[in-house]
């Protein structure tokens, strides 16, 4: 069992908005700013996609944001595209470890 | 260009030991916490271990203290995961990833480790 609860799956229309939550505790996610988002795509490694809450890599879409309210993070994915189709990983400081959730599969119908 | 490559993965026998390697480029290795990151088949990521720049810090998930030790050798740009008294539920793809904010913001393709008889 993951230290942090996300869906198990997501699914929207092409240019439509989806998001993700990942719900955890205040030992983790509502305590501190250091909750990042992962895309992977099957096969292949992670990507990180939003870090620090909301903040984007360099290269990452503008179409991916990420927020935070209390105990709970979320990504959102505007413009859905066809590339976006893969699972989504968040993840959390939580003192001296980091936590992951158990991951979103999101599918582009 | 960033880049981490990892090998050493393999068959490995319940008890046996493993050691994986990761060569950096691209970046200044020496001011980088690095983590070694798994996925066992079918599930999610777990951070096994992490180490600080100069090697004076090192952490551990729960589950493999006392079995697997981390280590740099920041002259070859490498990192490596020693990995002793393996168990069946140590069977993962083992990803080496530069650390930064408590993201992975860099990461290798990974190496699969199976530990089974």
């Amino acid at each position: 069992q993951s230290a942090l609860t996300q869906p198990p799956s997501a699914s929207g229309s092409p240019g439509q908005s989806v998001t993700i939550s990942c719900t955890g505790t205040s030992s983790d996610v509502g305590g501190y700013n250091y909750v990042s988002w992962y895309q992977q795509h099957p096969g292949k490694a992670p990507k990180l996609m939003i870090y620090e809450v909301s903040k984007r890599p360099s290269g990452v879409p503008d179409r991916f944001s990420g927020s935070k309210s209390g105990n709970t993070a979320s990504l959102t994915v505007s413009g859905l595209q066809a590339e976006d189709e893969a699972d989504y990983y968040c993840s959390s400081y939580a003192g001296s470890k980091v936590v992951f959730g158990g991951g979103t599969k999101l599918t582009v119908l | 260009e960033v880049q981490l490559v990892e090998s050493g993965g393999g068959l490995v026998q319940p008890g046996g030991s493993l050691r994986l390697s990761c060569a950096a480029s691209g970046f200044t290795f020496s001011s980088n916490w690095m983590s070694w990151v798994r996925q066992a088949p079918g599930k999610g990521l777990e951070r096994v271990a992490n180490i600080k720049g100069d090697g004076s810090e090192k952490y551990y998930v729960d589950s493999v203290k006392g079995r697997f030790t981390i280590s740099r050798d920041n002259a070859k740009s490498s990192l490596y995961l020693q990995m002793n008294s393996l168990r069946a539920e140590d069977t993962a793809v083992y990803y080496c990833a530069r650390e930064v904010a408590v993201a992975f913001d860099f990461w290798g393709q990974g190496t699969l480790v199976t530990v089974s008889s």
